[in-house]
């Protein structure tokens, strides 16, 4: 088992650009969810997607949308990019629901904004 | 979301057992404790959670207090291996709750 892959490893991007990063849950999970680390703090829940859907959102812009495709892998899109968005960007997935609710998280991606 | 306190960072000798506090006094009765980890250059990951009673697997204990508005995480015997950065979250288990992460514990293993 592969476990959460992520891609890719680091990412650098100019102030206006956009960004799309990339994530495969784990086998037999359908659940993913989108953080962001930024240095020195934890993980800040930005969505989660099930079903390709977006079932829960944190306190992100709409600058930052997500996609879930039929293999229940997913895409975490960033429009006009801030300075402020340089940060690890994890992603984890898990069961849907139920006493399994543990969630399993992938390395991350590390973006930085020039 | 109810808030968790942890100290900032903890130093521990290598093959010593590790007490990791956590409060949570505004806990609801629908919350479960989780805790997990993050070791360097890598994303968190599970070690444990409980409701109620404690709870003991492979990686760690979960002692709660009686009032539930405290829990400590117990590493039985330290390794280096668990330096890292512990995060204990409140998280309601009605279906697949964020997680919500504080700036946890920064914990250091002495050799």
């Amino acid at each position: 088992d592969a476990g959460v892959t992520q891609s890719p490893t680091h990412l650098i991007k100019t102030r206006g650009q956009q960004v799309t990063l990339r994530c495969s849950p784990k086998s037999g999970h359908d659940t993913v969810s989108w953080y962001q680390q930024a240095l020195g703090q934890g993980p800040q829940f930005i969505f989660q997607y099930y079903e390709e859907e977006e079932r829960q959102r944190g306190n992100f812009p709409d600058r930052f949308s997500g996609h879930q495709f039929p293999n229940y892998s997913s895409e975490l899109n960033v429009n006009a990019l801030l300075l402020g968005d340089s940060a690890l960007y994890l992603c984890a997935s898990s069961w849907p629901s139920g006493s399994r609710t543990e969630q399993f998280f992938g390395p991350g991606t590390r973006l930085t904004v020039l | 979301d109810a808030k968790t306190t942890q100290p900032n960072s903890m130093e521990s000798n290598e093959e010593e057992p590790v007490h990791l506090p956590c409060n949570h006094s505004t806990i609801s009765g629908t919350d479960y404790i989780h805790w997990y980890r993050q070791l360097p250059s890598q994303g968190p990951e599970y070690v444990i959670h409980g409701l109620t009673s404690n709870v003991n697997n492979r990686m760690a204990s979960l002692a709660i207090a009686e009032d539930r508005k405290s829990s400590t995480l117990i590493l039985h015997r330290a390794t280096l291996r668990d330096a890292a950065v512990y995060y204990c979250i409140l998280r309601n288990n009605f279906g697949n709750e964020k997680l919500t992460f504080g700036t946890g514990t920064r914990l250091t293993i002495i050799p």
